[in-house]
């Protein structure tokens, strides 16, 4: 069975710092690699998506990708409160269609 | 605001009602889908369309069945629920086959089976 794994945390770390959430993957087949950040009670929201091998950046937030070790993260720079969510790792399988979640990582930001 | 519209955000019903949920998008994505997630779960997919046709059961119980009227339109109808099938449903859109199609998330319904 294809399966995206992240670590559940919670991962706490101090406002102002980098908070960094890794993701680890079964199927070496899988092209797309999205984050997603999900508050309690509420619908996952993308924050990027990543397809090839490298860094890609978008303000404070920094998705990377290493096909060869079935690896992604997502690097938070100046962490702030508003940023305690949970974290999930999407990850497509087998085509385009079907996105596989992660079960998660919780962050906490504290003042 | 979500450009995916889900309705109803809440809904309670009997193991033994009928009901069905509604999800409207028109950003001109081809593929629809539906996940469940239960608490402190990540996204369960249920179903995938694509071009309006089912190209996705992920082995889901008879008592969920899906819809694809037209590429804005998904629904879901629920008949003869469990309590075990509460949960938040999720319906989700994006191009279709492409690398540039990241899933876009409606609000959710919020079931509650009694």
């Amino acid at each position: 069975q294809k399966e995206v794994e992240q670590n559940s945390g919670p991962l706490s770390v101090p406002e102002g710092a980098i908070a960094s959430l890794n993701c680890t993957y079964s199927d070496r087949g899988s092209q797309s690699f999205f984050w997603y950040r999900q508050y309690s009670g509420k619908s996952p929201e993308l924050i990027m998506f990543i397809y090839s091998n490298g860094d890609k950046e978008d303000g404070r937030f920094t998705a990377q990708l290493n096909k060869a070790s079935q690896y992604v993260s997502l690097l938070i720079r100046d962490s702030q409160p508003s940023d305690s969510a949970t974290y999930l790792c999407a990850v497509t399988e087998g085509g385009y269609q079907k996105v596989t979640f992660g079960t998660g990582t919780k962050l906490q930001v504290i003042p | 605001d979500t450009e995916v519209t889900q309705t109803p955000k809440h809904l309670v019903m009997g193991m033994t009602n009928k009901k069905s949920l509604k999800c409207e998008q028109h950003m001109g994505h081809r593929a629809m889908y539906w996940y469940k997630q239960k608490a402190k779960k990540p996204p369960e997919l249920m179903f995938v369309y694509s071009y309006e046709k089912l190209s996705i059961n992920e082995s889901v119980p008879s008592r969920f069945s899906p819809e694809c009227p037209n590429s804005s339109l998904l629904n879901l109808h629920l008949h003869a629920l469990q309590p075990e099938d509460s949960a938040l449903y999720l319906c989700a859109s994006s191009q279709v086959r492409t690398d540039n199609s990241p899933l876009h998330f409606g609000n959710g319904t919020r079931l509650t089976v009694t």
